[in-house]
């Protein structure tokens, strides 16, 4: 039982480039969500899903898209990466959505120089 | 603005001494309030709760007090050690959102 797994652990990009964070979990659970995490900033949410088939706009969704692709997998795309997006990206899971215990990934560190 | 504050960016305690965490919010319309713990390059990790209808709530060496008065929320670890240091995330369960404070650095020396 690997839990959520992201894919790739470390990237560097150049400006406007693209890329998709990969987002897996095998717990069965309907709830899957991205967050980044600045320096001082806590994490702050991206999008996240409630079930399969729907998603919704979190906290800080521009130069964002996502893609429930079924129910263990959740992927977070940047179309055109800005140095602004420099950040650690977690992917998180929870049974459902309302529900405040949610599982982490171990995260994906993203330079854009 | 459903935020939740942590004012003290670091922390530095004894081993077998008590650690104290500290959380300030805004506004009174909230379901649960949480800790998360999170050790270098690993994600978050879920610590304890509380809901809007208790003032305390204790799981082992961690328990959480909640002052709907002062609008603050506390953890205590008692006795800490070295394996607590970490940072640990006060967040706000808010309508269908998880709303993080910054964070606070535990540094537990033995």
């Amino acid at each position: 039982n690997a839990g959520v797994t992201q894919t790739p652990k470390f990237q560097v990009l150049k400006t406007g480039q693209s890329m998709t964070l990969q987002c897996a979990q095998d717990m069965n659970h309907n709830s899957m969500y991205w967050y980044r995490q600045d320096p001082g900033m806590g994490l702050r949410l991206i999008y996240y899903s409630a079930s399969e088939g729907t998603t919704d706009k979190g906290e800080v969704p521009n130069g964002y898209n996502v893609s429930r692709l079924n129910k263990r997998e959740f992927s977070l795309r940047l179309e055109s990466a800005a140095p602004s997006q420099t950040s650690v990206y977690f992917c998180a899971s929870s049974e459902q959505t309302h529900s405040y215990e949610q599982y982490f990934g171990p995260g994906t560190r993203l330079t854009v120089t | 603005d459903q935020q939740v504050k942590q004012n003290s960016p670091s922390l530095s305690v004894q081993e077998g001494r008590i650690s104290i965490l500290n959380c300030d919010y805004t506004n009174s319309m909230f379901d649960y309030f949480l800790w998360y713990k999170k050790y270098p390059a690993e994600g978050p990790t879920f610590l304890i709760s509380i809901s809007s209808i208790k003032d305390k709530n204790e799981d082992g060496r961690f328990t959480v007090f909640l002052n709907k008065s002062a609008k603050h929320l506390s953890l205590h670890i008692v006795p800490s050690q070295p394996g607590d240091s970490a940072v640990y995330f006060c967040a706000r369960e808010y309508g269908n959102k998880l709303v993080f404070g910054a964070g606070t650095i535990l540094r537990v020396k033995s």
